[in-house]
């Protein structure tokens, strides 16, 4: 049974980083194939790819987020991991992360997401 | 990037019709177009990948067709738990890129 959990720090001022985690069960970043990215959605608006790990650590990130975030993995934990800097009230969303098969670009499972809210 | 245009916005409709929810692509995506329900609350589950194939567990009376730059999702005879909002993705190439989404809705 596969699942995936995320957690964060819930809220945030501007200007500092974001520090998420994903744990999941039923499967390794460590098989062939298997990715796990970082997805996001503010309230009442649409999904937003963030980034992806794969198994053997190739990385691809949104470029629309320019330089600001990093994806990284614990295979031994079963924990992805993503960090973004200089976060600002665009930034409130919900972030799932959710795995990919054989290198697909669908995600076949995802987390129940985690509120993020940035303010000062 | 890859825009991905979905359309329509919000529909209406009953217990036992069928709709159709439609997607463009602003480039050919050679079938890689992926299709997820979200319920409110809730995380999207993926319904349809490649296309046209259904993920397993998922009612046969969601179907996926289209090629190069236009795709659909058809949902035959709606079922109360199928109203819930839609949304395509591009899953050919990052930035994977999703539809602003379709909100079904009871009519």
């Amino acid at each position: 049974q596969v699942t995936l959990k995320e957690s964060g720090p819930g809220i945030l001022q501007p200007s500092q980083t974001l520090s998420l985690t994903c744990s999941f069960s039923g499967f390794s970043l460590s098989t062939s194939g298997i990715c796990v990215s970082w997805i996001r959605q503010p309230s009442g608006k649409g999904l937003e790819w963030l980034a992806t790990i794969c198994w053997e650590d190739s990385k691809g990130y949104n470029p629309s987020l320019k330089n600001r975030l990093t994806i990284s993995k614990d295979t031994s934990n079963n924990q992805a991991f993503l960090k973004i800097t200089s976060v600002d009230t665009a930034d409130t969303a919900i972030y799932y992360c959710a795995r990919s098969p054989y290198y697909s670009g669908y995600f076949d499972y995802w987390g129940q997401g985690v509120m993020v809210t940035v303010s000062s | 990037d890859i825009q991905m245009t979905q359309s329509p916005t919000s529909l209406a409709a009953s217990v036992g019709e069928s709709v159709t929810i439609t997607c463009l692509a602003s480039e050919d995506i050679y079938g890689s177009l992926v299709w997820y329900q979200q319920k409110p609350g809730k995380s999207p589950q993926l319904l349809i990948y490649g296309a046209t194939i259904l993920e397993d567990g998922i009612p046969s009376r969601f179907s996926g067709s289209g090629s190069d730059t236009q795709y659909s999702l058809k949902i035959n005879s709606l079922q109360p738990e199928d109203f819930a909002s839609y949304y395509c993705q591009n899953g050919l190439s990052t930035p994977y890129t999703f539809g602003a989404g379709t909100k079904l809705e009871l009519k």
